[in-house]
């Protein structure tokens, strides 16, 4: 059972482009969420979906950034038009849901630097 | 809202020599709390959790943490560190909340710990 797979695992964008990443759960698993960690920051909650549904997306910034993930692929971050102070790495988890028995396997990340 | 803070950002340590990275939380409702590693490039492991029961949690690779509600604590320990355990470490929290009836979690994470272990 492969774990959570994230593409790509580095991603170069210039100022204005759009960056779309990527992100596979594990096998069964049917819940998403996305972080962003900053540099030399913790990461912090952007996005938690479940399939075809966004569940919570209080950390997600209010423009250029969404998420989805459909019935059938991966989850995908799009950001529109990035900026500088979007460079980060953005890791994506995924579970079988919540509760005792359960856990949040993270990928790898995709660092994405805007330059 | 929840918030964790991780009260050294860096702790050098010589190896064989014990640990303790620690982690404070506040929350005004009940939550879960973990810690993960986190190696170079790498995504993030966990190496434990506390959900309920027993406050002393023992993990993988030799951690352990205790938790200690009167101090809002969550401090992970190991006896014994080798240079493998060379990474940076997060304590996390989550509350486990509702939403169109499903139940999900979100973790809310502290700055990280780098743990670099010496010679």
């Amino acid at each position: 059972n492969a774990g959570v797979m994230q593409n790509p695992r580095h991603l170069v964008r210039r100022r204005g482009q759009e960056a779309r990443l990527r992100c596979s759960p594990m096998k069964g698993h049917s819940h998403v969420y996305w972080y962003r960690q900053l540099p030399e920051e913790g990461l912090k909650f952007m996005v938690y979906l479940q399939k075809e549904n966004i569940i919570d997306e209080s950390g997600m910034p209010k423009e250029r950034f969404s998420a989805e993930f459909p019935k059938e692929g991966p989850s995908i971050l799009r950001i529109q038009q990035v900026v500088r102070g979007d460079s980060a790495a953005y890791f994506c988890a995924s579970s079988t849901g919540w509760g005792a028995n359960t856990e949040a396997f993270f990928g790898q990340g995709t660092r994405l630097t805007v330059v | 809202a929840q918030s964790v803070t991780q009260l050294d950002s860096q702790v050098p340590v010589f190896e064989e020599a014990p640990v303790e990275l620690r982690c404070n939380y506040s929350s005004s409702v009940s939550v879960y709390l973990f810690w993960y590693v986190q190696y170079p490039n790498q995504g993030l492991q966990l190496l434990l959790k506390y959900l309920s029961g027993s406050t002393l949690v023992k993990g993988i690779n030799g951690f352990e943490a205790e938790f200690n509600k009167s101090q809002t604590s969550f401090h992970l320990r190991k006896p014994s560190v080798h240079i493998s355990d060379t990474a940076e470490y997060f304590c996390a929290v989550s509350v486990i909340g509702n939403a169109g009836g499903t139940s999900y979690g979100k973790l809310t994470f502290g700055q990280g710990t780098i743990l670099t272990v010496h010679p």
